[in-house]
């Protein structure tokens, strides 16, 4: 496709277990984030990749965040034992070093 | 600290006014980025600023970067520019935007 999509769009789960959430950024885009919108707050960083290197994982709040980038495109976040306050926005953007950030639609996510 | 902050956090406006958002930041940075969020929550870039100003259709963005500010200005406005508008910036080359906490803006016909 033409822009970044995610997937799924929604998911509600229950406390405590695991999630996977999707991202295909565009293609050639050698850089990708994710990033959190809780409700009534503002976005925060999560990860960032750029191309071979390692990832920034300064942003992930806590060591049951983790991320993987394969082949340099699609992009999984793992929640895993997920608890009440991971519930948010998920959303991933990437660009091609132009510095323009292209933006997901993002995963809607519900922790009962 | 390195912070975004914008002001006003909420702006009513009736249609046809000026329309002025403004954003302040803390360091140097290498591109200011003006992003608009619609009530569905999809996240569109409006500018990438670096320096002076920019123009597209009714929306206009500067930047002053000795004084670190930038403005979004929407003249004639309409209901249709409701939305939350993000001010965010890049400290250096393809590193992560960090973000203002937006502002809502509500315009009424």
């Amino acid at each position: 496709g033409a822009g970044v999509s995610q997937s799924p769009s929604n998911k509600v789960t229950e406390k405590g277990k695991d999630v996977e959430l999707r991202c295909d950024p565009i293609s050639g885009h050698t850089a990708l984030y994710w990033y959190r919108q809780s409700l009534g707050q503002g976005l925060e960083f999560l990860i960032y990749f750029q191309g071979n290197s390692a990832p920034d994982k300064s942003g992930l709040p806590s060591d049951r965040f983790s991320a993987e980038r394969t082949g340099g495109s699609v992009s999984t976040l793992t929640i895993q034992r997920t608890q009440q306050e991971d519930s948010a926005v998920y959303l991933c953007a990437s660009d091609g070093g132009q510095e323009t950030q292209y933006f997901g639609p993002g995963t809607r996510l519900l922790v009962l | 600290k390195n912070e975004v902050e914008q002001s006003p956090q909420n702006l009513t406006a009736q249609e046809g006014e000026f329309i002025t958002i403004n954003c302040s930041y803390s360091v140097g940075i290498s591109a200011l980025h003006w992003l608009q969020q619609h009530p569905g929550g999809g996240i569109v870039s409006l500018f990438m600023l670096s320096s002076g100003k920019k123009k597209h259709g009714r929306l206009i963005a500067t930047i002053n970067i000795q004084e670190k500010h930038s403005s979004l200005h929407i003249t004639a406005s309409h209901p249709r520019d409701s939305a939350v508008y993000i001010c965010a910036v890049r400290y250096s080359g393809n590193t992560p935007l960090v973000f203002g906490k937006g502002t809502r803006l509500s315009v009424i016909a």
